[in-house]
């Protein structure tokens, strides 16, 4: 099975603080995606990558950054966090063009107080 | 617009009786729908996916069905169990963009199944 790990089930975190968030997927999946869930609003995609060093921002992609340096590892970088980017993070992955393959992982809640 | 409504937006039932959620898509051109099962707290896993020639596909006791004429879905539950608790989110993917990105989210449907 498919295993994308999230590092944190929980963060709290201050404003002004750059909080990482890591996701590592082990079926060596060209696709990772970054998403934020809100009550009401569903998911929303932030960033996304389909290759090492690439990455297309989403649909909210404001106050947010990327890296993929490798291809297993995504990370969403909050430069300085704010208390509305309070929220569930999901990341996902998938192989190109397979969606039976497209998995996610458990999720990162997130305060920032 | 490309959008997927799911209705109801929560639901409460018994143990044991059955239950059926809805989505319409305007998603255009069409690639495939799925729907995931998220309990509190967790990522969401996949329940079905469906292509444009596939109008039923089981997993278990969740059945869902695809009309691809009147862009709708519906996802029945049978015997529901506490366990099935949980938000069910509807996802439609386009054909633009391959597989990067392309996914149209519902709000999901909250179901609470009480003993």
């Amino acid at each position: 099975d498919v295993k994308v790990t999230q590092s944190s089930r929980y963060l709290v975190k201050r404003t002004g603080e750059k909080v990482f968030l890591e996701c590592v997927q082990d079926m060596d999946h060209e696709n990772m995606f970054w998403y934020r869930q809100d009550p009401g609003l569903g998911l929303r995609l932030i960033y996304f990558s389909y290759d090492v060093k690439m990455k297309e921002k989403g649909d909210i992609p404001e106050g947010y950054s990327v890296s993929r340096e490798k291809k297993e590892r995504f990370s969403l970088i909050l430069e300085s966090a704010s208390t509305n980017q309070t929220s569930m993070y999901l990341c996902a992955s998938s192989p190109p063009d397979r969606p039976y393959g497209y998995t996610f992982g458990s999720g990162t809640r997130l305060t920032v107080v | 617009k490309n959008q997927v409504e799911q209705s109801p937006q929560s639901l409460i039932i018994l143990e044991g009786k059955n239950c059926t959620l809805q989505c319409n898509y305007t998603v255009s051109p069409f690639s495939n729908l799925r729907w995931y099962k998220q309990d509190t707290g967790r990522g969401p896993v996949s329940l079905t996916i469906m292509t444009f020639s596939e109008n039923t596909k089981s997993n278990g006791r969740y059945t869902a069905t695809l009309d691809a004429d009147t862009k709708q879905s519906s996802l029945h539950i049978t015997a529901s169990q506490l366990s099935d608790s949980a938000s069910y989110i509807c996802v439609v993917s386009g054909t633009w963009g391959g597989s990067q990105g392309n996914l149209i989210f519902g709000k999901g449907t909250k179901l609470s199944v009480k003993p």
